[in-house]
């Protein structure tokens, strides 16, 4: 059966340190690959997605960005942190229209 | 890009009774049209979906319906339990893409 990893489950960084975040998917090939971040436990915001290794769709301006080094594998990042960067972060893979989500990470930029 | 928007923003309901969320959506080519339910702290996961040549499904206390003309779908859940309380999401896609666009969520809080 196919499982996600996120991790850590919690972060707290300072502003203007580095990012990275990792998602992992086993059990299945190619998956379509999504970064979501949500603000005060609502509203779903999709910031990055993949349909392959290296092909990387940003959705809005940010400070982050995404990597996908490994089929299975997706990465969140930031050079610098902002406090606005603080949220909920869900990775999810999709499989035909159905998204399944990771456990997410709460990060808090203090 | 797709505009969705969902009503109410928060729902209290006593046990026993019925919920309806809706959700519009602006995309024209949407066809694909899911609910998520999100516990506290938990993930969000898909509870039930519908396609565009569908107008209704129903799976045991939740139906979902589809008026592709006015271009909004609706999510019901009958005989609510304490156990329904969670945001619920709808999540319509565009045609032919790989994005779903999530609402901006509804709370529903069912009172004992």
């Amino acid at each position: 059966s196919q499982t996600i990893h996120q991790w850590p489950a919690t972060l707290v960084q300072p502003v203007g340190s580095p990012l990275s975040l990792e998602c992992t998917v086993e059990g299945t090939s190619n998956p379509n690959l999504y970064w979501y971040r949500q603000a005060a436990g609502r509203g779903l915001q999709l910031l990055f997605y993949s349909v392959g290794i290296g092909q990387i769709s940003s959705e809005v301006p940010q400070n982050l960005s995404a990597s996908r080094p490994q089929d299975r594998q997706f990465i969140l990042s930031s050079k610098k942190l902002l406090l606005s960067d603080s949220g909920f972060y869900l990775c999810a893979w999709g499989s035909g229209n159905i998204q399944y989500f990771g456990a997410g990470t709460r990060l808090s930029v203090l | 890009g797709e505009n969705v928007e969902q009503h109410p923003s928060t729902l209290s309901v006593q046990e026993g009774d019925s919920a309806v969320i809706k959700c519009t959506y602006s995309d024209s080519a949407s066809n694909y049209f899911p609910w998520y339910k999100q516990e506290l702290g938990k993930r969000p996961q898909l509870i039930i979906d519908i396609r565009s040549n569908v107008g209704e499904k129903k799976d045991q206390r939740i139906a979902v319906t589809l008026n592709k003309t006015a271009k909004h779908f609706s999510l019901h859940i009958t005989e609510t339990q304490p156990e329904d309380s969670a945001v619920y999401f709808c999540a319509p896609r565009a045609g032919g893409g790989n994005k779903l666009t999530f609402g901006t969520g509804t709370q529903l809080k069912v009172e004992l």
